[in-house]
Order: structure tokens, then C-alpha cells, then sequence
């Protein structure tokens, strides 16, 4: 199975905020990476797909960027309800797997 | 609105078996690959298994291989998981989940997971 690190574990922002979160593949997966987010006692919400493609429906404050090993989810401009655990998830080979998530918490 | 509900979920002693359902609506189950994930207690996701739009393919995550087994019934609108021999570590949330499909120029292209179910509770315990 591919490992897949995310960084940081949490980090702490204001509205308004620019927030970055990296994800890293144990090895070359393309652009076969997708970026969800969770909020608390809710089932994981689908936000990027194909390592950059926004899934229909959410704002475009949301972007992904990357290639190969190293990844990107950026929000351009915190919103209240975006705070929340984020997951990357790589789709190169099956067994897919997760990185173990960012939680994005109110400063 | 596509819509994935999950069942089957509960108190089961180690060792025991119990069956996952996925009821799905508002789109056409038998076009759509179908994944299982689970979150155990205050833990992140893990993906457990996908089965392809036809039933013609499944895939496991290694710590569920032989013990759990992945299928649907197209007929029905219906996923299923069915798991044995369970211990304490697939104590979990488990949520259904279909796999995205976009059609580009004539082609199809699949990708992650793009609707999700609330998820069913699986306890494992003596």
C-alpha cells in the first residue's frame, strides 16, 4: 500500500485566513490524489478530485495542485464553515489509502 | 438526489459475523463502482473495499482480506458487506460510498468517491 503523510497534523487559522495543507505519496501517483473534508459526527465530503478538479458544488475558494509525490490543498480565504478535518487520499493502486488527516481549528 | 443510506450495524461479540447493507436512490446504481470506508473511534478513514459497477471486480485492504467480502445486487440497489470473524480493531463507523464517473469527449473517467452515506456503527466487544 502507497503512504500517504500529511502536514501539518492541525494548525489553527482565523476567517479570512489563506490556508495550505501538503500531502506526500510514498511513491509517484500522478495526479491520482483526491482531498476531502469531514466535520465532526458527518460522513467525508468529496472537494478535489484528480489532484485539481473541483468536485460540483464547492466553492471555488477550494484548490488542489500538484503532481508525482508531492500535493497541495489550498483555501484561499477561510470561511467559518470550513473548519474541519481534511483527508487526502490517494487512487493510484487499490488498496486506496488516506493520509491521516489536517484538522483546521479556530485561532 | 443521489442518496446512499447504510444498515446493519450493531453489538457483536469477537469472532461473530454481521452484514452491512447500502440502500442507494437517485441515480443508476448499476453504472457506479461502490466503496466501503471506515473511521474507527476517534481515528481517520480507511478505505476497505470497492466492488465495480458490474460485480466483476472487488478489492480489499489487507488487514480485511479473507474475512470480509464486498458485493451487490444491482437488481436491488443494494451494497453489501459482508464481514466474519471480527475483532476488536473493525470496531468502526462504516460509511458506503460511490465511486465518481465523468464522461469527457466520449470517455469515462473514474475517480474517488463522490457521494457518501452517514455511516453505520459496528461494535466490537465481549
Amino acid at each position: 500500500a502507497i503512504q500517504m503523510t500529511q502536514s501539518p497534523s492541525s494548525l489553527s487559522a482565523s476567517v479570512g485566513d489563506r490556508v495550505t495543507i501538503t500531502c506526500r505519496a510514498g511513491q509517484d501517483i500522478g495526479n491520482d490524489l483526491d482531498w476531502y473534508q469531514q466535520k465532526p459526527g458527518k460522513a467525508p465530503k468529496l472537494l478535489i478530485y484528480g489532484a485539481s478538479n473541483l468536485q460540483s458544488g464547492v466553492p471555488s475558494r477550494f484548490s488542489g495542485s500538484g503532481s508525482g509525490t508531492d500535493f497541495t490543498l489550498t483555501i484561499s480565504s477561510l470561511q467559518p464553515e470550513d473548519f474541519a478535518i481534511y483527508y487526502c487520499q490517494e487512487e493510484h493502486n487499490f488498496p486506496w489509502t488516506f493520509g491521516q488527516g489536517t484538522k483546521v481549528d479556530i485561532k | 438526489q443521489a442518496q446512499l443510506v447504510e444498515s446493519g450495524g450493531g453489538v457483536v461479540q469477537p469472532g461473530k459475523s454481521l452484514r452491512l447493507s447500502c440502500a442507494a436512490s437517485g441515480f443508476t446504481f448499476s453504472n457506479d463502482a461502490m466503496h466501503w470506508v471506515r473511521q474507527a473511534p476517534g481515528k481517520g478513514l480507511e478505505w476497505v473495499a470497492v466492488v465495480w459497477h458490474d460485480g466483476s471486480n472487488k478489492y480489499y485492504t489487507d488487514s480485511v482480506k479473507g474475512r470480509f467480502t464486498i458485493s451487490r445486487d444491482n437488481s436491488k440497489n443494494t451494497l453489501y458487506l459482508q464481514m466474519n470473524s471480527l475483532t476488536l480493531e473493525d470496531t468502526a463507523v462504516y460509511y458506503c460510498a460511490k465511486g465518481g464517473r465523468i464522461v469527457v469527449e466520449s470517455r469515462t473517467y473514474y475517480y474517488g468517491m463522490d457521494v457518501w452515506g452517514q455511516g453505520t456503527t459496528v461494535t466490537v466487544s465481549s
